[in-house]
């Protein structure tokens, strides 16, 4: 069965840095592109960034270049957001999925539980 | 950036019934469209790829239709487990990845 299990949420101020975590298990990790989608409060669905299998392509949404690294550990079966320059607009649950297309830019057909980051004073 | 739009915003129906749900692309996509499910509380699920492919798991009540700039989900019979928001997302072009804004099925 294929899991993902997200960690390193929580509150950090304006400015602030975060760095998420996402433990994979029940698939070859390596063999997957994979992916972070956030979603604000009472809101819908954002991309926010893609990594190819071996690290080597990352992509991300325009409003989180410069800011937030997408990256990933294959022999821990991990993948990372490092989030800095933090805003109140990037409070949301993050998620991180599996993309499901041998190519970057597919759908997700796995995805973990979230993990909520609130940025505040 | 392609652009989705999802209608209507909110579909209100009764057990049973069947219920149709629109998404729109800002330019074609061909059938390069997902749709997910995301009950309260929960993570999305992905239903269907590639415009008309139920994803593993998923129940026949729930089907795809439409290539280029028009997209349907129908449920055939709503269950009452099927009451939740539901999201398209094309992969066509990008970056980036969008969704559409959400349409939620309520319970009437």
């Amino acid at each position: 069965e294929v899991q993902l299990v997200e960690s390193g949420g929580g509150l950090v101020q304006p400015g602030g840095s975060l760095r998420l975590s996402c433990t994979a298990s029940g698939f070859t990790f390596g063999n997957f592109w994979m992916t972070w989608v956030r979603q604000a409060p009472g809101k819908g669905l954002e991309w926010v960034a893609n990594i190819k299998e071996d690290g080597s392509e990352k992509y991300y949404v325009d409003s989180v270049k410069g800011r937030f690294t997408i990256s990933r550990d294959n022999a821990q079966m991990s993948l990372y957001l490092q989030m800095n320059s933090l805003r109140a607009e990037d409070t949301a649950v993050y998620y991180c999925a599996r993309v499901g297309t041998v190519k970057g830019g597919g759908y997700f057909d796995s995805w973990g539980q979230g993990s909520l980051v609130t940025v505040s004073s | 950036e392609i652009v989705m739009t999802q209608s209507p915003a909110t579909l209100s129906m009764s057990p049973g019934e069947r219920a149709t749900l629109s998404c729109r692309a800002s330019q074609s996509v061909s059938t390069n469209l997902a749709w997910y499910q995301q009950r309260p509380g929960q993570a999305p699920r992905l239903l269907i790829h590639t415009a008309s492919t139920r994803a593993a798991g998923i129940p026949a009540r729930f089907s795809g239709s439409g290539s280029g700039t028009e997209f349907t989900l129908t449920i055939s019979s709503l269950q009452s487990e099927d009451f939740a928001v539901y999201y398209c997302q094309q992969f066509n072009i990008w970056p980036p990845l969008t969704f559409g804004g959400g349409t939620k099925v309520e319970i009437k």
